[in-house]
């Protein structure tokens, strides 16, 4: 079974850094993409980065561009997503999502990230 | 970046009712187009992908269709466990983005 299990969320000051992570079990994970999607309090899904299965290639959503960095270790099975310049509207629920062909096919649970002073 | 809306943003319906979600994107993005369900609390669920391709287990009643800029996901016959929102996504490009959601409710 896949599991996709988040952590590192918590409340954070305004400027302030996070580092969220992804544990992956399950599947062949060093032959999977993988992304970050987050939906704030009440709001829809906004995807915020993708990174492939080797972590050689990275892309990231115009809203957190040059804040927000991935990564991955595929001998620790996981993905990182290292956010710093955090502001109030980074506060959201924060989604692990394993990529099919770009298709977001397997969700974690979320970690919910609160950015206020 | 390819913009996605959704109609209707809220729909009641009455189990087995007949239901069909509208997704348009502002360019083609052929059939590169999925669906998901959320409930509340919950993490989205994948539905359907490439338009109208079934994900393995979901239940035969949702029906995906269309190409290009408009697409529809239909649920033949609504269950209590579709009570739900619903979204669109395309992944045509490598900016992926989602429509603002469909919520279904009991009428």
């Amino acid at each position: 079974e896949v599991q996709l299990v988040e952590s590192g969320g918590g409340l954070v000051q305004p400027g302030g850094s996070l580092r969220l992570s992804c544990a992956a079990s399950g599947f062949s994970f060093s032959t999977y993409a993988m992304n970050w999607v987050r939906q704030a309090p009440g709001k829809g899904l906004d995807w915020i980065s993708y990174i492939s299965s080797s972590g050689s290639t990275t892309y990231y959503g115009d809203s957190v561009k040059g804040r927000f960095t991935v990564s991955r270790d595929n001998t620790k099975r996981s993905v990182y997503l290292e956010m710093n310049s955090l502001r109030a509207e980074d506060t959201a629920v924060y989604y692990c999502v394993r990529d099919w062909n770009f298709v977001f096919d397997h969700w974690g649970q979320g970690t919910l990230v609160a950015v206020s002073s | 970046d390819i913009q996605m809306t959704q109609s209707p943003s809220t729909l009641s319906a009455s189990i087995g009712d007949r239901v069909t979600i509208t997704c348009r994107a502002s360019q083609s993005i052929s059939n590169w187009l999925a669906w998901y369900q959320q409930k509340p609390g919950k993490a989205p669920k994948l539905l359907i992908y490439k338009a109208s391709s079934l994900e393995s287990g979901v239940p035969s009643r949702f029906i995906g269709s269309g190409s290009g800029t408009e697409f529809t996901l239909t649920i033949s016959s609504l269950q209590p466990d579709d009570f739900a929102t619903y979204y669109c996504h395309q992944y045509n490009s490598f900016s992926p983005t989602f429509g603002p959601g469909t919520k279904v409710d009991i009428k």
